[in-house]
């Protein structure tokens, strides 16, 4: 069965400081992985995206993931947060299509940044 | 340019009742998917339509839930007899060929059964 496991429900990280927000997944196939920020009262933004290629992927935001296939992760980096990126993060995986996939999702974490 | 956007933003009703919930995708795209999220939860799957037609409606809950895209634009996601545990965000996403895949979000509809 396809899953999604994002460990940490709440991470309180202070401005400036690196981030990682960890993701591991469960899927029978290649992966496609995505990473999507949402702020309250907005929709699901998409940081990110990774089917192939170079396993470090850089996304919007000044935001990183790294893909390790021997570990079936897909965490979420960021070098110094800024308090704008107090949000919640999903982890999603699918199949590679150009549309219909459907995504299975973490839970989310929720990203604390205190000043 | 305009992004999918959702009504009502909120939807307050009482157990037993029917709602209808809109979703108006962005302007050209082709796919369009529903997804449910509980409190404390990520999204959750619903229902993908490909044009007028759903390709995949296998994340549908029972037969309460129906939804329906007529002109292959708007969609309406349908409740019938809702019961409390229906209670959630309804997420709305569209998507066109050529962007990698990745599914354009509305805010949601929070729906909440009394």
């Amino acid at each position: 069965a396809q899953s999604v496991t994002q460990p940490d429900i709440h991470i309180t990280v202070s401005e400036g400081a690196s981030l990682e927000l960890r993701c591991n997944y469960s899927y029978g196939a290649t992966p496609y992985l995505f990473w999507y920020v949402q702020s309250p009262g907005q929709g699901l933004q998409l940081l990110l995206k990774y089917f192939s290629g170079d396993t470090l992927v850089q996304g919007i935001k000044g935001f990183e993931a790294e893909f390790k296939r021997s570990q079936s992760s897909f965490n979420l980096r960021k070098p110094s947060v800024h308090w704008s990126d107090a949000a919640e993060y999903f982890c999603a995986v699918g199949p590679y299509m150009e549309y219909g996939n459907k995504l299975v999702f973490g839970a989310g974490t929720i990203l604390r940044v205190k000043s | 340019g305009a992004g999918v956007s959702q009504t009502p933003s909120n939807k307050v009703t009482e157990k037993g009742k029917y709602v209808e919930l809109r979703c108006d995708p962005i302007s050209g795209h082709t796919a369009l998917y529903w997804y449910r999220q509980s409190l404390g939860q990520g999204p959750e799957f619903l229902i993908y339509f490909q044009g007028t037609g759903a390709a995949d409606d296998s994340g549908l809950p029972n037969d309460r839930f129906f939804a329906v895209r007529p002109e292959g634009s708007v969609s309406t996601l349908k409740i019938q007899r809702t019961e409390r545990g229906d209670s959630a965000v309804y997420l709305c996403a569209s998507s066109s060929p050529g962007q990698g895949g990745e599914q354009f979000f509305g805010p949601g509809t929070r729906l909440t059964v009394l």
